[in-house]
């Protein structure tokens, strides 16, 4: 069982937009905007994309956002291109265990 | 451009210690309020953090794996350390090195990761 939960995958047309979902508790994504999600393209470096639920570091595309809602923190990929075709993990600062991760999503691009 | 490389054997017997070093290039492992951070993906099973270090030493530790796991810190060679005494099958993973901000806890940038496996 995953500290955070995330669908295994999730789909889109090119152009679409997706979702994904990240829940936690209120110990967790409930208590903390420390939400972070990263992209993982297998056999590369993740690579961070949403820091503090909504920030994006220079250089990620604004096609990529962030928000929370209680304890379920999303990640929106608007305009869907081919490359963003991958796996994508959510973290959450948790207090004792001060990181958790989410088992990942695999996003296909159809 | 900061980049992270993680470095070791890529089988360890089981009771054994696995030892994977991480070289910093393109800065400074001191510069910054940053720490640097192990993270290890066993097969088919979440993300899981194991540690981080400052440049001073100054380390905490994942509770669950807090008696096994040692890091260290070399600023000469800009570099940082991961052990992981009494090894079994379920320390099978694929091992990353990352900067950690834990004030906000993220991860940025990571390694490629380093797959580990303890098999006798």
């Amino acid at each position: 069982q995953s500290a955070l939960t995330q669908p295994p995958s999730a789909s889109g047309s090119p152009g679409q937009s997706v979702t994904i979902s990240c829940t936690g508790t209120s110990s967790d994504v409930g208590r903390y905007d420390y939400v972070s999600w990263y992209q993982h393209h297998p056999g590369k470096a993740p690579k961070l994309i949403i820091y503090e639920v909504t920030q994006r570091p220079s250089g990620v595309p604004d096609r990529f956002s962030g928000s929370k809602s209680g304890n379920t923190a999303s990640l929106t990929v608007s305009g869907l291109q081919a490359e963003d075709e991958a796996d994508y993990f959510c973290s959450s600062y948790a207090g004792i265990n001060p990181v958790i991760f989410g088992g990942g999503t695999k996003l296909t691009v159809l | 451009q900061l980049l992270l490389q993680e470095s070791g054997p890529g089988l360890v017997k089981p009771s054994e210690t696995l030892s994977l070093t991480c070289t910093v290039s393109g800065g400074s492992i001191t510069s910054g309020s940053y720490y640097w951070g192990w993270i290890r993906q066993p097969p088919g099973k979440d993300p899981e953090w194991m540690g981080s270090i400052f440049y001073s030493g100054s380390t905490y530790e994942s509770p669950s794996l807090k008696s096994r796991v040692t890091i260290s810190v070399d600023t000469s060679k800009n570099q940082f350390s991961l052990k992981l005494s009494s090894v079994t099958a379920a320390d099978t993973a694929l091992y990353y090195c990352a900067r950690h901000i834990p004030t906000s806890s993220w991860f940025d940038p990571w390694g490629q990761g380093t797959l580990v496996t303890v098999s006798s």
